[in-house]
């Protein structure tokens, strides 16, 4: 069980804009420790999506957006293309743990 | 264009050892903190070890007392020592560069190395 909790799967047609959540605690997201995103593409390396709640990379088209708000965050992706069919996952840091925490991972099918 | 290269994996039986290494290019790595995140088969993501580039080092429960990272800034290469291994640590090993913001993010990622423990 994932300090981070996501939705197993989401899901939505092309061009339809959906949202994935991540829901933490008092000890990570909720201490304001930023959150992250990461997108996994099948059989690829995790690439960084989202950084510090909402600044996406270089290169990262802003179909993808972030928000937090006190002990969760969301991942909205709108204009559903069909290579957004990948995992999405969220990472912050966990103070009483100390250590750095993922999301179980959410797939995406863009039906 | 940063790039970072990990080896080192292969199949070991329980109990055995594994060094995973990750040759760095491309930004000043000694300047920079490194991590190891894991992803066992069909499964999500976990945070491994992290050193800082000052030397601290930095671990999940699961593994301290087994694993041993380190860094070899003169040859910009990460390390990860694997003693007393488990079915449990079958996994990909990714090394990630650490973003310099304090509790951050990882980015970019290696291609990844399958450790697999059996036997």
């Amino acid at each position: 069980q994932s300090v981070l909790a996501q939705p197993p799967s989401v899901s939505g047609a092309p061009g339809q804009r959906v949202t994935i959540s991540c829901t933490g605690s008092s000890s990570n997201i909720g201490a304001d420790f930023d959150v992250h995103w990461y997108q996994q593409l099948p059989e690829t390396a995790p690439k960084l999506l989202i950084y510090g709640n909402n600044n996406r990379p270089s290169g990262v088209p802003d179909r993808f957006s972030g928000s937090k708000s006190a002990t969760s965050a969301s991942l909205a992706i709108s204009g559903l293309q069909t290579e957004d069919e990948a995992d999405y996952y969220c990472q912050s840091y966990d103070t009483s743990l100390s250590a750095w925490v993922f999301g179980g991972g959410t797939k995406l099918t863009v039906l | 264009e940063v790039q970072l290269v990990e080896s080192g994996g292969g199949l070991v039986q329980p109990g055995g050892s594994l060094r995973l290494s990750c040759a760095a290019s491309g930004f000043t790595f000694s300047s920079y903190a490194m991590t190891w995140v894991r992803q066992a088969p069909g499964k999500g993501l976990e945070w491994v070890s992290t050193i800082g580039a000052s030397g601290n080092t930095y671990y999940v429960d699961s593994v301290k007392g087994r694993f041993t990272i380190s860094r070899d800034n003169s040859k910009n290469t990460l390390f990860l020592q694997m003693n007393s291994l488990r079915a449990e640590d079958t996994a990909v090993y990714y090394c990630a560069k650490k973003a310099v913001v304090s509790k951050s993010w990882f980015d970019p990622w290696g291609q990844g190395t399958l450790v697999t423990v059996s036997s």
